[in-house]
């Protein structure tokens, strides 16, 4: 299957610090990415939707200037948590549409990055 | 997008066949069936999918009956790498986002 990378896959960081979270796609061009966030043992949580060359749309709650989202290329989105707090400690989850034009749409996942803010 | 119910846990024993249920009584005509599975701290891995019938791949079966109303995900001879949590999803190529559910964490037992 499609390969998805998301790096870091950890990160500490201090309050009031920016934290930026990359996701590529290695083997496929993916127009559409989304972003996600989890709590522990609860369900993944669509944060924006991400088109490359376009501004990314936002969930309703999601605060576009604190998760700023950039998908400048086919292969590359980032989500820079701004001025994090320990409120924005979660899990987050990138994920890529690999559609070919045949069935159903599938997504490949990265393997998520655990933000702590201290 | 149609909304879908599973059951919020379940519990098996290795070497035994689970099948996991999904609910989705509004699924539109071009919706496929998608499950996907995640173990914890990592991203959900695609498993399945399908749009009617059955489908068999190397990991699991998906059984959807005629009405498309339903789906069951089938693991055939489970083992302890099992558990995890599944989650089923509806929705076509058309959808801009894809919504999850709750999801059904799965415990298997020695």
């Amino acid at each position: 299957g499609a390969v998805v990378s998301q790096h870091p896959s950890r990160v500490i960081c201090k309050s009031g610090t920016s934290v930026k979270i990359e996701c590529r796609s290695l083997d496929f061009q993916a127009t559409t990415m989304f972003w996600y966030r989890q709590f522990p043992k609860q369900s993944l949580m669509l944060m924006a939707t991400s088109n490359e060359g376009s501004k990314a749309t936002y969930e309703q709650g999601v605060e576009k200037d604190k998760f700023l989202i950039n998908h400048a290329s086919l292969t590359l989105s980032t989500l820079t948590v701004t001025s994090a707090h320990p409120e924005d400690s979660s899990f987050y989850i990138c994920s890529a549409s690999s559609y070919r034009g045949q069935g159903g749409e599938k997504l490949f996942f990265g393997s998520g990055t655990q933000l702590s803010v201290l | 997008l149609a909304k879908t119910t599973q059951p919020i846990s379940m519990d098996s024993y290795e070497g035994q066949e689970v099948n996991i249920t999904c609910s989705h009584n509004n699924i539109a005509t071009n919706d496929y069936i998608t499950w996907y599975q995640q173990f914890p701290s990592q991203g959900p891995r695609f498993i399945i999918q399908g749009y009617k019938t059955k489908v068999t791949n190397e990991v699991a079966s998906l059984f959807i009956p005629a009405d498309r109303k339903s789906s069951t995900l089938s693991l055939p001879r489970v083992s302890l790498s099992d558990t995890a949590v599944y989650y089923c999803l509806v929705g076509d190529i058309r959808d801009d986002k894809i919504i999850f559910g709750k999801g059904t964490r799965l415990h298997i037992l020695p």
